[in-house]
């Protein structure tokens, strides 16, 4: 098993300004991955955060809005830039556990609100 | 991507009823995943399925995988009051990724 954490766990955030949301992993992973869930939604990828390279953002997502880290091999920021009430959400960053499950662990999430 | 469709997207059941959630796609699938989210909590895990007629259980639940590959079930036996929450399935693709199905939140009343 991993053990993800984030910061913070929720803002309450002003139109038009940013905010940067931490993950941290207990293990050395390759590949970290940033979801936004919407209220009462299902799960949207937006970004594959791989360490020594560019993101790799899904459709409808752009490095300009959405801005991500990856320093090292346990740890990545997303930034969630600009902000509108649209992006209120929980943001959820998840990596894969090695092994034959292909289990994805989530961190506890950040649950952003925009006024 | 592929896609994957859940119905229902809401139950209510009495304690102690069945429940039953059902994914659905219109592609074959390469595997299955199932989740778990409670309320204010983050998903959880439960178990992945790759063969065609694959069936798996987890104490009162009951894991399907269609013949086609293109369909999957999630069967709760006698729910409980823990078993409150959103279930999804999702399709794990290349690189790791995993595309999430629209959910179905489960409200058990006791």
């Amino acid at each position: 098993s991993a053990v993800i954490s984030q910061k913070p766990s929720r803002d309450i955030c002003q139109r038009g300004t940013s905010l940067t949301i931490q993950c941290q992993v207990d293990s050395q992973v390759t590949m970290m991955f940033w979801y936004r869930q919407q209220p009462g939604q299902s799960l949207t990828l937006i970004a594959t955060a791989n360490q020594g390279s560019e993101a790799t953002y899904e459709s409808g997502f752009v490095i300009d809005k959405f801005p991500i880290s990856r320093p090292n091999l346990t740890f990545s920021t997303l930034t969630v830039s600009n902000m509108s009430p649209e992006d209120s959400s929980i943001y959820l960053c998840s990596i894969e556990a090695g092994g034959r499950r292909n289990e994805q662990f989530f961190g506890p999430g950040t649950r952003l609100t925009v006024l | 991507g592929q896609q994957v469709m859940q119905i229902p997207q809401y139950q209510h059941v009495q304690e102690g009823e069945d429940f039953t959630t059902y994914c659905n796609s219109s592609t074959t699938l390469s595997n299955i995943q199932w989740y778990k989210q409670r309320p204010g909590g983050h998903p959880v895990f439960l178990i992945q399925l790759v063969k065609s007629g694959e069936v798996k259980k987890q104490k009162r639940l009951t894991f399907q995988f269609g013949e086609a590959k293109k369909n999957s079930s999630l069967h709760i036996t006698a729910t409980q009051t823990t078993d409150v929450g959103t279930y999804f399935c999702g399709v794990r693709g290349g690189y790791q990724k995993v595309t999430f199905g629209t959910g179905t939140k489960l409200q058990v009343i006791p």
